[in-house]
């Protein structure tokens, strides 16, 4: 079964250090997204990606984040400087229709 | 009054009981209904998912919409261990547009 994959799983960076999570959708699909979870908290969204432009973000996604689909298959999120609020586990999602969505496994960022 | 509201549990139940999750939510507009199951650590996996209001069934899963009570359900006959997960409710209001999670429901069957 095709499936999302996310690198690195588990990620530690010093406060204030850049970070870049990477992502690759499932290869027909057209819509992308990044999802957050603190721990213990709510699956929360972050932005939605279509057609190479962003098509919506959340309060939570301002300017230290951005998204980027370099080529055809990789999608990632670029986090610039990173606070200790930050740590989470980050999911990647794609669907090829915009309802049903498959996420990875997920990246778990500690910022310490 | 939040978006979307679901017991967090835990839920015990013993192997081969009918479990019934449910959530509810505030805002009319949401059109489309789904249930991910996630274990821990991993990310969410969508279980089903329901335009508006009706039953929609899938092997021991069943899900149900109701929009005029703003309300969910999700109904798994013939449990198992290996469902013992977190449940979540998911909504949105159109394609494409941004899910709305519940915070998740944890379900444990016991053997």
């Amino acid at each position: 079964e095709p499936e999302v994959t996310q690198t690195p799983s588990h990620q530690v960076t010093q406060m204030g250090q850049e970070v870049i999570l990477r992502c690759v959708p499932i290869s027909n699909h057209l819509y992308f997204y990044w999802y957050r979870q603190i721990l213990g908290q709510k699956v929360e969204f972050l932005v939605s990606f279509y057609n190479n432009e962003i098509s919506e973000k959340s309060e939570i996604f301002d300017d230290q984040f951005s998204v980027e689909r370099p080529d055809g298959s990789n999608f990632t999120l670029k986090i610039r400087s990173t606070k200790l609020e930050d740590s989470a586990m980050y999911f990647c999602a794609s669907s090829r229709d915009g309802y049903g969505y498959t996420f990875g496994s997920g990246t778990r960022l500690t910022v310490v | 009054q939040k978006e979307v509201e679901q017991d967090p549990g835990p839920l015990s139940v013993p192997e081969g009981a009918i479990v019934s999750l449910n959530c509810t939510y505030s805002n009319s507009a949401f059109q489309y209904f789904m249930w991910y199951r996630q274990y821990s650590r991993k990310g969410p996996e969508l279980l089903m998912y329901t335009y508006s209001s009706g039953n929609k069934e899938d092997g021991r899963f069943t899900a149900q919409v109701d929009k005029s009570s703003k309300y969910i359900s999700l109904f798994i006959r013939d449990s198992q261990p290996s469902d013992s997960a977190t449940y979540l409710c998911a909504m949105t209001y159109s394609s494409a547009s941004k899910i709305i999670f519940g915070s998740g429901t944890r379900l444990s069957i016991r053997p």
